[in-house]
């Protein structure tokens, strides 16, 4: 499996500002991914992020209020502009390792332990 | 994008007791995961399962992928305490809705 840490674990904004989240990653991976979920609920793609290239958005998730950067195959980071009450969610960074089972090849996706971010 | 419905989404049963949770899909899965979530935590990858018809066991938690590889089963025996949380399935990055399970002692 792989391991991931996020930073920070969870923080507290004032609406208006903007949060950067940073998250790595024990090895290279093939593929980073951001997520976000309220709790209780599942998860929600945010975008797909490519290193060396833009990030690839999902729809209604757009690059000026979530920029992305992977600056290598580690590490990657997530800022919410622009913050508002209803950006109040938890964010998850995600990574995509290849696996086998017998002849066959897959990819597993392991995550971070998240992002609770309040903002008031 | 592929869909994922998951059922029940909420399931409350008496430790000892034992249920399957389900994940279905009108389109075939390359491959499925299971991940299991506590609260403040990240999900956490149960298993994947590849070929249809496959069986995979983890302690009291057996894991179906159909033989169509649209469905896919969680059965938990003798359920305990301990198994309280968000059970999701997930292909290809889409993941179902989630089944919240409470044990209760």
């Amino acid at each position: 499996s792989a391991v991931i840490s996020q930073k920070p674990s969870r923080d507290i904004c004032q609406r208006g500002t903007s949060l950067t989240i940073q998250c790595q990653v024990d090895s290279q991976v093939t593929m980073m991914f951001w997520y976000r979920q309220q709790p209780g609920q599942s998860l929600t793609l945010i975008a797909t992020a490519n290193q060396g290239s833009e990030a690839t958005y999902e729809s209604g998730f757009v690059i000026d209020k979530f920029p992305i950067s992977r600056p290598n195959l580690t590490f990657s980071t997530l800022t919410v502009s622009n913050m508002s009450p209803e950006d109040s969610s938890i964010y998850l960074c995600s990574a995509l390792r290849a696996g086998t089972s017998g002849p066959s090849s897959y990819n597993e996706q392991f995550f971070g332990p998240g992002t609770r971010l309040t903002v008031l | 994008t592929q869909l994922l419905e998951q059922s029940p989404q909420f399931l409350s049963i008496q430790e000892g007791e034992n249920l399957t949770v389900y994940c279905n899909s009108s389109s075939v899965f390359s491959s499925l995961q299971w991940y299991r979530q506590e609260p403040g935590e990240g999900p956490v990858l149960l298993v994947t399962v590849v070929t249809g018809g496959e069986v995979k066991k983890l302690k009291r938690l057996t894991f179906q992928f159909g033989d169509a590889r649209k469905d896919s089963s969680l059965h938990i025996t003798a359920a305990q305490t301990g198994d309280t949380g968000l059970y999701l399935c997930a292909s290809l990055g889409v993941f179902g809705q989630g089944t919240r399970l409470t044990i209760n002692p």
